[in-house]
């Protein structure tokens, strides 16, 4: 079946870049996307990339896919207190594309 | 004002109750979905509707049950609320374009006693 993994915490120090991954196995998805989830807030898309990329390149956030492996990967460079968030990595379902399955979060924490 | 707009946002109820939860949007999306997201379990699809007269099951819909009123309108409603129904839920909506890009609502809180 379609799944999604990735760690379920990160601490990182304020000015330190932060590096979230995830798995997937379904690799005939067409987009893989990070969405951000402030605190009391709904999702919101960070960035996306499309499956023929590699790396994706968006002011401090990168994002690197490896399709062999089925991992993906946001950095975000210089990582400040207002990063402080919850990650959802998601796919499209090869089942049904206009279904996207999301990963169980990670909830990165930034301190001083 | 906010996009996607759901109602109510908390809510505490007692087990056996019916609930629903309202969730109406302004950027004239076809595509309306129901979240549900638990801790450690990140979010699951519900139910999902691409048009007034479609709606289709996502992977969670047992104890479900939604309506979709209008283009702008799709609510979500607990007919009999158990207590692991307690949980976050999300509405989204897309256009459905090439990035599928899902709009999402501040989410409501449903806590079932």
């Amino acid at each position: 079946g379609e799944d999604v993994e990735q760690s379920l915490f990160l601490s990182v120090r304020e000015g330190d870049s932060s590096v979230i991954n995830c798995t997937y196995t379904d690799s005939s998805s067409t987009y893989l996307y990070w969405y951000k989830q402030e605190p009391g807030a709904g999702l919101q898309l960070l960035t996306y990339i499309f499956s023929n990329m590699d790396m994706k390149q968006d002011q401090r956030l990168t994002v690197l896919l490896n399709k062999k492996d089925k991992h993906l990967s946001l950095r975000i460079a210089d990582t400040q207190t207002g990063d402080s968030a919850i990650y959802f990595c998601a796919e499209t379902s090869s089942y049904n594309t206009d279904k996207l399955i999301f990963g169980t979060g990670t909830r990165l924490q930034v301190f001083p | 004002d906010a996009d996607v707009t759901q109602t109510p946002r908390n809510r505490i109820t007692k087990t056996g109750k019916r609930i629903m939860l309202e969730c109406s949007q302004t950027k004239g999306h076809d595509r309306m979905y129901w979240y549900r997201q638990d801790p450690g379990l990140g979010l699951r699809l519900i139910y999902y509707s691409f048009d007034v007269k479609d709606i289709n099951k996502g992977e969670i819909s047992d104890g479900y049950s939604v309506s979709r009123q209008a283009q702008a309108k799709f609510s979500l409603s607990l007919e009999s609320a158990i207590p692991n129904q307690t949980a976050l839920y999300f509405c989204a909506t897309s256009d459905g374009g090439s990035t599928g890009e899902l709009f999402f609502g501040e989410g409501s809180r449903l806590t079932v006693l």
